[in-house]
């Protein structure tokens, strides 16, 4: 499979603060990347979809792409104790197939 | 949004017995299907993509004897997880996507399975 990575955490914010996500994955051909939320033993929730380098924000979220970097990272803004969850790296290089990282455990301290 | 209704939510079976999983895209038509499987702390990994009306394609180091995928129909695919063991506990997660083309991938509830 190909290789996504992330730091496994824990991250623990403030709340207000702004916590920041970190993914780098090693396929070059890969187009397409997403943001996922992973309450404990719930499924993924998407979140943010990006495809071009740059930002898109979307309320308290920003995604960030770098292709040249091969570098992907979420900003929270204004951090909530009910954005505590795993935060999943995924990203689609083909037609079908979606690769996700291990994950980024975020605590937000009230 | 999308939904897709996964279920049982959780099965705890003996040893060398078969469990099944069902997915269904509830408002939708889902041509594919995929299947996932996460272990405690880990990753979610693509176990197979489950293709209407044809076989599945299984990932590199998945036994598509251990692991029977059917997608009979655009709305409903299921994993069997024929004599299972131990090791198979994990928790399986099915998504889908709307049409042949769209991004956004939905996600099933999960299915804990804990095999003594």
């Amino acid at each position: 499979q190909k290789e996504v990575e992330q730091n496994s955490g824990p991250l623990s914010v403030p709340e207000g603060a702004i916590a920041s996500l970190n993914c780098t994955y090693s396929d070059r051909v890969s187009q397409s990347f997403f943001w996922y939320r992973q309450y404990s033993g719930k499924s993924p929730e998407l979140i943010m979809s990006i495809y071009s380098n740059g930002d898109k924000e979307d309320g308290r979220f920003t995604a960030q792409l770098n292709k040249a970097s091969q570098y992907v990272s979420l900003l929270i803004r204004d951090s909530q104790p009910s954005d505590s969850a795993t935060y999943l790296c995924a990203v689609r290089a083909g037609a079908n197939n979606l690769f996700f990282g291990t994950g980024t455990r975020l605590t937000v301290i009230p | 949004g999308a939904v897709v209704s996964q279920h049982p939510s959780r099965v705890i079976c003996k040893s060398g017995t078969s469990v099944k999983i069902e997915c269904r895209s509830l408002d939708f038509q889902a041509t594919t299907m995929f299947w996932y499987r996460q272990f405690p702390k880990q990753s979610l990994m693509l176990m197979a993509t489950s293709n209407e009306g044809s076989k599945a394609t299984y990932e590199q180091g998945v036994e598509k004897d251990k692991f029977l995928i059917n997608h009979a129909s655009l709305t409903l695919s299921t994993l069997t997880v024929t004599s299972a063991h131990p090791e198979d506990s994990s928790f399986y997660i099915c998504s889908a996507r709307p049409g042949r083309s769209g991004e956004k991938l939905f996600f099933g509830s999960g299915t804990q399975l804990s095999v003594l």
